[in-house]
C-alpha cells in the first residue's frame, strides 16, 4: 500500500519569507502523480501544484515550486514571498498513475502566517 | 475549470434519521467519484471510490451499509448516512474525475452534526 508522510505538523513563516514543506512517500509503482493541496479554514480542497513522476523538471506555478527527488521518494513543497493568504493546511498527496485510484493524503501541515 | 458542487454545505439532525448529500460534477461527466470523510484537525480519509452504473467499493472498516453510495449517472452521486448517530458527525467531502488521467476535484464538503 502506498502511504504518504508529512512529518511537519506545524510551521510558520514570517510574511514575505520562504518556507518548506516536507513530504515523503512509500511506492513500489513506477508511474504516479503527485500533488499538494491547500485547505483554507473554509475547508475547500485547492490543488496547489501537482507532479508527474516521469517527469525530472520540478513542477511550479508562481510562487510555489517543489523539490522532487525520485530516489529519495520525497516531494516538498517550496512557497516564497509568503503572503497571509497562505495559512492554511497544506496537504501532500499521492496518486498511482493507472486504473482507477484515488488520492492518498499525508496528514497535513498547518502553516501559520506572521505578519 | 471543472466545477464540482456538493450540497448541502451544513446538515443538522436528530440521531436516528437518514441523511443525504449530493455530490455533482456541473461542467464535466465524472467517471469516477470519491467519498471522503475528515475529522477536525485531520486529514481526509478515503471512505468510497464510486463508478458510474456500478457497486461503490468501501474501504476497510466503513459499513456499506450505514453509508450508502449511489453513482447514478455520470454527473450525480449520493452518500446516504442512514440511522446517523452522533458519531457520523464529521465533514464529508466528495471529489469527481473525469478520467484516469485527469485531475481530481473536490466539492466544498458537507458539515454534518448529528445531535
Amino acid at each position: 500500500a502506498q502511504t504518504v508522510t508529512q512529518s511537519q505538523p506545524e510551521m510558520s513563516v514570517q510574511e514575505a519569507e520562504t518556507v518548506t514543506l516536507s513530504c515523503t512517500y512509500d511506492t513500489s509503482e513506477s508511474d504516479y502523480y503527485l500533488f499538494w493541496y491547500k485547505q483554507p479554514p473554509s475547508r475547500q480542497m485547492i490543488l496547489v501544484i501537482r507532479q508527474e513522476a516521469y517527469k525530472q523538471q520540478n513542477a511550479t506555478e508562481n510562487r510555489f515550486s517543489v523539490n522532487f527527488q525520485k530516489a529519495a521518494k520525497s516531494f516538498s513543497l517550496k512557497i516564497s514571498d509568503s503572503q497571509l493568504g497562505d495559512a492554511a493546511m497544506y496537504f501532500c498527496a499521492y496518486r498511482r498513475g493507472s486504473g482507477n485510484t484515488p488520492l492518498v493524503f499525508g496528514k497535513g501541515t498547518r502553516l501559520s502566517v506572521i505578519a | 475549470g471543472a466545477v464540482v458542487s456538493q450540497h448541502p454545505s451544513w446538515v443538522i439532525c436528530k440521531s436516528g434519521t437518514s441523511v443525504k448529500i449530493e455530490c455533482r460534477s456541473l461542467d464535466f461527466q465524472a467517471t469516477t467519484m470519491f467519498w471522503y470523510r475528515q475529522f477536525p484537525k485531520q486529514s481526509l480519509m478515503l471512505m468510497a471510490t464510486s463508478n458510474e452504473g456500478s457497486k461503490a467499493t468501501y474501504e476497510q472498516g466503513v459499513e456499506k451499509d450505514k453509508f450508502l453510495i449511489n453513482h447514478a449517472s455520470l454527473t450525480l452521486s449520493t452518500l446516504t448516512v442512514t440511522s446517523a448517530h452522533p458519531e457520523d458527525s464529521s465533514f464529508y467531502i466528495c471529489s469527481a474525475r473525469r478520467s484516469s488521467n485527469q485531475p481530481q476535484h473536490f466539492g466544498d464538503g458537507t458539515r454534518l452534526s448529528i445531535l
